[in-house]
C-alpha cells in the first residue's frame, strides 16, 4: 500500500526567506507526482506535475523535484511572500492502478 | 471551460436520509476520484474510476456506492448518511496520456449529518 507523507505539517517563516516542503512516498512504481495548493475552505490548485521519468519542473518562482529511487519529492519557493500562505499538498499516481494518493499537508504561514 | 464540477455544494442531511452527489467533468478524462478530507485527516480515497463503467475500492470505501454510466460523470451516493460522513467531498478528474496527465479538482461539497 502506498503511504505518502509530508513532514513537516506546519511550518512559519519570514518574508523573504525560501521555503522548502518535503514529500516522502513508499512505493517508488508511481506515474506522476503533483503538488497542489489549498486555501482554508477552498479547493485544490494545482501547481506543479513531475512525471516519474522527469527530475524536476519549474513554474515561476516554484521549483519541484523529484527522485524516485529515494521516493522522494521537494518543493521549493523562492522568496516567499504572504500570499504563500497555505496548505500544500502532494499526491503520487500509481503506476498500476492509478490510484491517487494524498500526503497529510503542509499548512505554510508566511509572516510579513 | 468549466473543467470539473460538483453537485451540491452544501449540504444538510438527517441521520438515514440519502443523497447523491454528482461530479461532472468535460475534459474527456478516463479516470475519475472521489475523495473525503477531514480535520487533521488530510484528503481519503473513497473510490475511483478508470473509466466508464468501471469503478474501485479506495481506502475508506464503507457506507458509499459510486457509478460511472457515463464517461463524464461520476457518481457517489450515501445510502444511509452518518454523523461521522459529515466532511468535504472532492471529486477529481485526470487524463492518461502524457504531458497533460495532472489531476483536476472541483469545489467541494461541504456536507453535514445532523
Amino acid at each position: 500500500k502506498q503511504e505518502v507523507t509530508q513532514i513537516p505539517a506546519a511550518l512559519s517563516v519570514p518574508e523573504g526567506e525560501n521555503l522548502v516542503l518535503n514529500c516522502s512516498f513508499t512505493d517508488s512504481a508511481i506515474y506522476n507526482l503533483q503538488w497542489f495548493r489549498q486555501d482554508p475552505g477552498k479547493g485544490l490548485t494545482s501547481l506543479l506535475l513531475i512525471q516519474s521519468s522527469q527530475r524536476e519542473q519549474t513554474s515561476g518562482r516554484l521549483n519541484a523535484s523529484l527522485d524516485k529511487s529515494s521516493g522522494r519529492s521537494t518543493l521549493y519557493i523562492a522568496a516567499s511572500q504572504p500570499g504563500d500562505s497555505a496548505t500544500y499538498l502532494c499526491a503520487v499516481r500509481e503506476a498500476a492502478g492509478n490510484k491517487l494518493t494524498f500526503g497529510g499537508g503542509t499548512r505554510v504561514l508566511v509572516k510579513p | 471551460n468549466a473543467g470539473v464540477t460538483q453537485t451540491p455544494k452544501f449540504r444538510v442531511l438527517k441521520t438515514g436520509q440519502s443523497m447523491t452527489l454528482l461530479c461532472a467533468q468535460d475534459m474527456n478524462h478516463e479516470y475519475m476520484y472521489w475523495y473525503r478530507q477531514d480535520p487533521g485527516m488530510g484528503l481519503r480515497l473513497i473510490h475511483y474510476s478508470v473509466g466508464e463503467g468501471t469503478t474501485a475500492k479506495g481506502e475508506v470505501p464503507d457506507g458509499y456506492n459510486v457509478s460511472r454510466l457515463k464517461k463524464q460523470n461520476f457518481l457517489l451516493g450515501l445510502e444511509s448518511a452518518a454523523p461521522s460522513q459529515t466532511s468535504v467531498y472532492f471529486c477529481a478528474s485526470s487524463a492518461t496520456r502524457v504531458p497533460r496527465t495532472e489531476a483536476f479538482f472541483g469545489q467541494g461539497t461541504r456536507l453535514t449529518v445532523v
